[in-house]
C-alpha cells in the first residue's frame, strides 16, 4: 500500500526558532493534509491542498503541496510554547480506496520557552 | 455545535474481558474510522464504515470488531482475543465530499 515518509521524527526548538518538517510518498497523492495532534487529544486539521504547487497559510503555518505530488512540507514561523504537539501529514491517492487517508508517524515538535 | 464524542476518556480492562468504546457523531458524516495509536507508531486503521450497515477491515483488525446499525454510532469491541490492547483509539468521520476526517478526543484503554 501507499507509505509515508515524515521527518524529523522529533524536533527540540528554541522559543521563536521557525520549524521544518516534511513528507514524501513512493506513489502520487491528489490531496495533502496537516494535522497538529495536542496531548491526549484527537488530532486536528491545520490545512489542506488540493493542488501540486499549491502553497497556503493559516497564521504562522504555511504548507506546500509538492510539484512531483508526492511530497509536501509545513512550515511554522517564530514558534511559541503552544505549537507542542505532534503533527501529521495525510495523503489522499488515486484509484480504488482513495477516500481513505494514509498518515505518516508524525513529527513530535517541543519548544523550549 | 456538531461534533464527534467518544466515550469514555479512560478505560482500564482485565485481561480476558471484552470492552466496547463509544463513538457517536451529529456531523451527518457518511463514513467513520477508528485508528489505534501508539508513541511512535503514528496512526493505524482498525476498521471503517462508508455507510449504514456495511464496514471494512483496516490494516490491524484482528481481535476487534465494530457495527454501524446507525449514521451517528460506530462503536468498537475490544475483544479479548486482541494480544496486545492497551492503547489509545481514536475514532473519526468523514462527510462523502470532503477529503478531511474529524476526529474525536481519544479513548485510552488500558489492560490491567
Amino acid at each position: 500500500g501507499q507509505q509515508l515518509n515524515q521527518s524529523p521524527q522529533s524536533m527540540f526548538i528554541q522559543e521563536g526558532e521557525d520549524v521544518s518538517m516534511n513528507c514524501t510518498s513512493s506513489s502520487i497523492f491528489n490531496t495533502w493534509l496537516w494535522y497538529k495532534q495536542e496531548p491526549g487529544e484527537g488530532p486536528v486539521l491545520l490545512i489542506a491542498l488540493y493542488k501540486a504547487g499549491e502553497l497556503t497559510s493559516n497564521g504562522r503555518l504555511t504548507a506546500q503541496f509538492g510539484i512531483t505530488r508526492k511530497d509536501s512540507f509545513l512550515n511554522i514561523s517564530a514558534s511559541i510554547p503552544s505549537d507542542v504537539g505532534i503533527y501529521f501529514c495525510a495523503g489522499r491517492g488515486s484509484g480504488a480506496g482513495s477516500y481513505q487517508l494514509t498518515f505518516g508517524k508524525g513529527t513530535k515538535l517541543s519548544v523550549i520557552p | 455545535d456538531g461534533g464527534i464524542t467518544q466515550s469514555p476518556k479512560y478505560l482500564f480492562r482485565k485481561e480476558g474481558q471484552n470492552v466496547t468504546l463509544s463513538c457517536e457523531q451529529n456531523l451527518n458524516h457518511d463514513a467513520m474510522y477508528w485508528y489505534r495509536q501508539d508513541p511512535g507508531q503514528g496512526l493505524r486503521l482498525i476498521y471503517y464504515s462508508q455507510i449504514v450497515n456495511d464496514f471494512q477491515k483496516g490494516d490491524i483488525a484482528e481481535g476487534y470488531s465494530v457495527s454501524r446499525e446507525k449514521k451517528e454510532s460506530f462503536p468498537l469491541t475490544v475483544t479479548s482475543a486482541q494480544k496486545n490492547p492497551t492503547a489509545f483509539y481514536l475514532c473519526a468521520s468523514r462527510i462523502d465530499s470532503s477529503y478531511g476526517y474529524t476526529f474525536g478526543s481519544g479513548t485510552r484503554l488500558t489492560v490491567v
